[in-house]
């Protein structure tokens, strides 16, 4: 089965920088993806990772640990825009289907 | 831009209704998705596909089947709604091999 964990909220200042953990259990692992769902809204895509290390895509960079089942979303420099939920997700050894976890809801005080 | 459409944003149903939730997408991806958000729950699989004709069991497939007539089109089918259904529904899509899924904007259906 797949176990997928992270934080359900978080609030930062404007400005500052904040790291979103998600930690996974899987059967097969084929990539970890991050998505952005601001409210009433789709989620898009932000990140992928299939490799060990860090990915960097201007404000927002993705790590992954494949032997630790871990991974982080660090978001730099928060804007108020930065407020929405973080979906970290996990695709399986077989095809494109996702799993994800329930989401981390980032609020940006000014 | 992908583009995925999906018919209705609201849809309020009474309990024991049959309910159509039609999703399109324009980029002849292979591959189509059906979600069920809900608030601490997060994401769930109820059904995909591969391809055309083609459907697969999510995670939560109870009482609902889906329809791939057409590659663009992915049609999931409450047989009779029930209170529990009321949720987001989103559909997703993606081609072979691709990395990201797209999202259409979601269906928020309530069962009364």
């Amino acid at each position: 089965g797949q176990n997928i964990d992270q934080p359900t909220e978080m609030t930062a200042t404007e400005g500052a920088i904040v790291q979103i953990n998600c930690t996974y259990q899987t059967s097969g692992f084929n990539g970890l993806f991050w998505y952005q769902q601001h409210a009433g809204e789709a989620p898009t895509f932000l990140s992928y990772n299939v490799l060990d290390g860090l990915e960097e895509k201007g404000r927002f960079s993705s790590f992954l640990s494949r032997s630790k089942g871990y991974s982080y979303l660090l978001l730099k420099e928060l804007q108020m825009k930065d407020s929405a939920s973080y979906l970290c997700a996990v695709r399986g050894a077989a095809g494109n289907k996702l799993t994800f976890g329930g989401g981390t809801r980032v609020l940006v005080k000014p | 831009d992908v583009k995925v459409t999906q018919s209705s944003r609201y849809l309020v149903k009474r309990t024991g209704e049959k309910v159509f939730l039609e999703c399109v997408q324009d980029m002849d991806h292979e591959n189509m998705f059906w979600y069920r958000q809900d608030p601490g729950l997060g994401l769930r699989l109820i059904y995909f596909s591969y391809d055309v004709k083609m459907k697969e069991k999510g995670d939560i497939p109870e009482g609902y089947s889906v329809s791939r007539e057409k590659k663009e089109r992915f049609s999931l089918i409450l047989e009779s709604a029930s209170t529990n259904q009321t949720s987001m529904y989103l559909c997703a899509s993606t081609r072979q091999g691709y990395n990201g899924y797209t999202f259409g904007s979601g269906t928020r259906l309530t069962v009364v």
